[in-house]
This record gives C-alpha cells, structure tokens and sequence, in this order.
C-alpha cells in the first residue's frame, strides 16, 4: 500500500484568502485524487489529478475554486481560493492502487477551518 | 434518494459486544464495495474488500453482501476500544481499473471499556 503525506494537517484562514494544501506520495502513481469530508456528509471527490494533464473536476467543483497543480507523479496541490465559511472541512488526497485500481489509499487529511 | 444510505450512528456497545454495520445503495451496477475505518484526525483506511455477494471474514471483521436486495454489511465480533472508529461503506462499479467509489456518510461507532 501506497504512504501518503498530506499537509498542512490543520489550519484555520480568514474568510477570502487561499490554503495550499500538500499531497506527497511515496511510490509513483498515475492518478491521484482530492476528496473532501464535510460533517455528517459522504466523502466527495472533488478532482482527479493526472501528471502532464489538467485535473479532471466533478459536478460543482471548478478550477478557479480548487487548481490542483500534479508537476510529477509522486506530488500534487489543492488550493482552496477566496474562502468562505462554507470550504470549512476536512480535504482528502487518495490514489488507487496501482493494479487493478478499485482500492483507495487516503493521506490523513487536512482540517480547514474558515472564519 | 442516495446511492448509498448510511445510519450515521453514533453507535455506542460495551467491550466484547458484536456490532452491525449497515449500508443500502439503489445502483444495481455496483460491483464492488468496501469498508473503511477511520479514526479520528486521520484518514479513512481500508478494512475490507468483497465483489460477490456471501461473506468474507477477516478475524473478527466479516464483511456481508446481498445484492439481491443491494444491502451490505460489516460485523465486528469481540469489539473492542480500538474499534471505536467511524466505519464508512463504499462501492464502485465493474472490476478492474478505477472507477468512480460512492460512499456512504458514515457510522460512528464507540466501544466503551
């Protein structure tokens, strides 16, 4: 199994500025995920991340609110731009096993905080 | 309706009880599922695995599916405190290679000494 180093592991920002967060894995992958956890919500992906592609966004997620940066296949950035109460969660970095695929692998999170 | 309804707990049991975890999904091109574990400030991590319906244990984890009648389920024999974790079911479609995993919101589960 894959080992993923996320940070930061928590923070808290003010409304309107942008957090960074770090995604770094310890064997190279081709797919690479963002997830986020909102309280009594399912996990929901928010992007997938492919190295020397633009990030492939979901419904209701957009590249202006969340660019992802994936320079190569051991590291990708989420940032969460002009922030509002509401980006207040926790932020998941995944990857799938590499074969066949179905299982995912999660770094322990970030725990935003927006005030 | 969601794809994949979760009793959200909290589930609270004493120290050697056995737990029942349970999940519904109304998406009959689910093929696989899977239960994580997650404990708090961390990130969920995967318990068990199955793509056929019958059971799979793993230790005192047995993992339970009915496609029948789309239900899944995760029963933990001899809780114990470290057990005390939010489980989340999840599932995904044809085998092999990634597809897209639905999961559910989560039980919250405390194992009380």
């Amino acid at each position: 199994s894959a080992v993923i180093s996320q940070k930061p592991s928590r923070d808290i920002c003010q409304r309107g500025t942008s957090l960074t967060i770090q995604c770094q894995v310890d064997s190279q992958v081709t797919m690479m995920f963002w997830y986020r956890q909102q309280p009594g919500q399912s996990l929901t992906l928010i992007a997938t991340a492919n190295q020397g592609s633009e990030a492939t966004y979901e419904s209701g997620f957009v590249i202006d609110k969340f660019p992802i940066s994936r320079p190569n296949l051991t590291f990708s950035t989420l940032t969460v731009s002009n922030m509002s109460p509401e980006d207040s969660s926790i932020y998941l970095c995944s990857v799938p096993e590499e074969a066949p695929g179905e299982k995912l692998f999660f770094g322990s999170g970030t725990q935003l905080s927006v005030l | 309706q969601k794809e994949v309804e979760q009793d959200p707990g909290p589930l609270s049991v004493p120290e050697g009880a056995i737990v029942s975890l349970n999940c519904t999904y109304s998406n009959s091109a689910f093929q696989y599922f899977m239960w994580y574990r997650q404990y708090s400030r961390k990130g969920p991590e995967l318990l068990m695995y199955t793509y056929s319906s019958g059971n799979k244990e793993d230790g005192r984890f047995t993992a339970q599916v009915d496609k029948s009648s789309k239900y899944i389920s995760l029963f933990i024999r001899d809780s114990q405190p470290s057990d005390s974790a939010t489980y989340l079911c999840a599932m995904g479609g044809e085998p092999g290679g990634y597809q897209k995993v639905t999961f559910g919101t989560g039980t919250k589960l405390q194992v009380i000494p």
